[in-house]
């Protein structure tokens, strides 16, 4: 069984400051990691993906996550925030069987002027 | 990118009826789709998948016989929730998936469904 925890329901954060946001995951397999934005009233885009090869991850709007398989952890960040990244940000897992993901909790990510 | 395309965006309707929320990919042919809920500040729960021209897997504790899931071409699957009641209200997403892995997956814009 794979399951992802989102600790951190809500951050908010100042315009300009960096963000990470974390995420753990638990897997008995090789998983691949992904991260997801949503913007209100929308479905999920993907932000990134992690497959295989380098841990560190770069995605769409100036996003990044790295991969860490000895603390199980897959955090996105941003060194720069702008108030267009304000959204619902889902950390999901699948153990690569092209069938089924696992999302977290998700994380409302608030960017204040 | 790949464009997954759900409708209706939002649908009000009575306790006791019918709801059919289409979920169609446009420019790629889907060999699988994916039915999620999400309820506020909860995750997506994957509700079932449904591959072309074949039954619906449904995940445990997912009422078949409430949520009708029809893919009956490439392009096209459609969830009828019957006679929905007010704890059916609920945001529903469709994913879909044509040639390749998991990474190639593709998320409708969603269905935001209150019974009243």
């Amino acid at each position: 069984a794979q399951s992802v925890t989102q600790l951190d329901s809500q951050v908010p954060v100042f315009e300009e400051a960096p963000v990470e946001l974390r995420c753990n995951y638990s897997s008995s397999v090789s998983v691949y990691l992904f991260w997801y934005v949503q913007y209100p009233n929308q479905g999920l885009q993907l932000l990134l993906k992690y497959l295989s090869g380098s841990t560190l991850v770069k995605g769409i709007n100036g996003f990044e996550a790295e991969f860490n398989k000895s603390q199980t952890s897959f955090h996105l960040r941003k060194p720069s925030v702008h108030i267009s990244d304000t959204a619902e940000y889902f950390c999901a897992v699948s153990d690569g069987g092209y069938q089924k993901v696992t999302f977290g909790t998700g994380t409302k990510l608030q960017v204040i002027p | 990118g790949a464009v997954v395309s759900q409708h209706p965006s939002r649908v009000i309707c009575k306790s006791g009826t019918s709801v059919k929320i289409e979920c169609r990919s446009l420019d790629f042919q889907a060999t699988t789709m994916f039915w999620y809920r999400q309820f506020p500040k909860k995750s997506l729960m994957l509700m079932a998948t449904s591959n072309e021209g074949s039954k619906a897997t449904y995940e445990q504790g997912v009422e078949k016989d409430k949520f009708l899931i029809n893919h009956a071409s490439l392009t096209l699957s459609t969830l009828t929730v019957t006679s929905a009641h007010p704890e059916d209200s609920s945001f529903y997403i469709c994913s879909a998936r044509g040639g390749g892995g998991v990474e190639k997956l593709f998320f409708g814009s969603g269905t935001q469904l209150s019974v009243l």
